[in-house]
């Protein structure tokens, strides 16, 4: 236990569907991430929030929409995604800095059909 | 953005030690040099980070090479639940700080 739960675990949606992930951290840290984690490729950053305000977007697709309420909270909304978009979709939470730790959730494996 | 290269993959019998390069020849004074892993179907995990000098502790040791071009993890006596993906990292301002994750090296430990 990392500290770092995502839910759901797994999720199987259809491309006309809208869903969302769910992150929640209990570690009193004020920076989130997501990750995306596609079959034999390396993790990818793909958002970034300090203390609630998004500090970096990696080129992300529009149909991925993340909200931060609060610096324990992190969602992914998800809408229109392509069978491309199947991963692995980590969250991860951390003190803001360069020798900070980064601790990382399960992750929600995630499959457009 | 400086980078890091590492083997595919390495095999290591358990209860050994398991050493694992890592190379970072345009690493800047300024980098920090972190080991994440990630065991099957989870999340990665920190390991270890060190600047200059050689760091322990409970998990694994950092040696980093003088020049800092180089580096190497131990894992002091693989067990089966060392059997993961094993990250070499460069952290620093010029990165923002973010973590920016290469391939990895695939460690695999036989009984």
């Amino acid at each position: 236990e990392t500290g770092v739960t995502q839910t759901p675990r797994h999720l199987v949606m259809g491309m006309t569907n809208k869903k969302s992930l769910k992150c929640e951290q209990h570690l009193g840290h004020n920076a989130m991430y997501w990750y995306k984690q596609s079959a034999k490729k390396p993790l990818e950053l793909m958002f970034v929030y300090n203390f609630k305000e998004q500090t970096e977007n990696n080129s992300v697709p529009s149909r991925f929409s993340p909200e931060c309420p609060n610096s324990s909270h992190l969602f992914l909304h998800l809408h229109t995604l392509q069978p491309e978009d199947s991963a692995l979709y980590l969250c991860a939470s951390s003190i803001p800095g360069i020798t900070d730790t980064q601790y990382f959730g399960p992750g929600t494996r995630l499959t457009v059909l | 953005d400086a980078k890091t290269t590492q083997p595919n993959s390495m095999e290591s019998n358990e209860e050994e030690p398991v050493h694992l390069p890592c190379n970072h020849s345009t690493i800047s004074g300024t980098d920090y040099i972190h080991w994440y892993r990630q065991l099957p179907s989870q999340g990665p995990e920190y390991v270890i980070h060190g600047l200059t000098s050689n760091v322990n502790n409970r998990m694994a040791s950092l040696a980093i090479a003088e020049d800092r071009k180089s580096s190497t993890l131990i894992l002091h006596r693989a067990t089966l639940r060392d059997a993961a993906v094993y990250y070499c990292i460069l952290r620093g301002v010029n990165q923002g700080g973010k973590l920016i994750f290469g391939q990895g090296t695939e460690l695999s430990v036989k009984p």
